[in-house]
């Protein structure tokens, strides 16, 4: 079965500077993507952005990139020049090609300080 | 675009009453999940429909919760009888098909139980 770990339950960082919050996963799967979602005080989940397994390329959206590292199972989010606006909990997710399955880690919180 | 829609936004019931929740999919989706969400357990995945067809209710917690999806448009989750132990947030997420593509999920719908 899959997992998904998100190992700091909390973070913070100034407004404007740059933070990056870690995922690992198990898989023996080859076919799978990773997602981040963000889920602010209105409880709305909101897709931050999307990689697929077999792209070595590290996705980007704007402010947000990952560093994805297939081989050490490893899905990090960086978010560069933070704003208060960023200030949610995060949450990784593996969805297994097979079966459609969204797996969550159980969520880090960040918080942006002015 | 419309996206998810669940409702009510807000359910307080007391225990032993039957709770409905509904959620309409984002339309031309074709797979729709049922999550729920506490601070315990974070977010679980419930039951998971693809061409309205349940296809994994593996995570459906006990036999007072059914959920159906009549139509490509609507599906409700039952909980009957309720307990203060299914308080939590209730989301209904959707995507074009499984297992390739990211899910979009509704508001939720916070359920309290008395």
């Amino acid at each position: 079965a899959q997992t998904v770990t998100q190992s700091q339950p909390e973070m913070s960082v100034q407004e404007a500077e740059t933070v990056t919050l870690s995922c690992t996963y198990d898989t023996s799967e080859n076919n799978y993507y990773l997602f981040w979602y963000k889920q602010p005080p209105s409880r709305q989940m909101i897709l931050v952005i999307r990689q697929e397994a077999y792209k070595q390329q590290n996705a980007t959206e704007n402010r947000f990139s990952v560093n994805f590292q297939k081989a050490a199972k490893s899905f990090s989010l960086k978010i560069s020049d933070s704003q208060l606006g960023d200030t949610a909990m995060y949450f990784c997710a593996f969805l297994s090609s097979n079966t459609g399955k969204l797996i969550f880690g159980q969520g880090t919180t960040l918080q942006v300080k002015p | 675009d419309a996206g998810v829609i669940q409702s009510p936004r807000h359910e307080v019931t007391e225990m032993g009453q039957e709770v409905t929740l509904r959620c309409k999919p984002i339309s031309g989706h074709n797979s729709l999940f049922w999550y729920r969400q506490t601070m315990m357990r974070g977010l679980e995945l419930l039951i998971y429909f693809n061409n309205n067809v349940p296809i994994d209710d593996s995570g459906m917690p006990e036999d007072r919760f059914s959920a159906k999806m009549p139509n490509a448009s609507f599906s409700t989750l039952k909980i009957q009888p309720s307990e203060p132990r299914d308080s939590a947030v209730y989301f209904c997420a959707s995507s074009l098909a499984l297992g390739d593509y990211e899910q979009y999920f509704g508001p939720g719908t916070r359920l309290t139980v008395t």
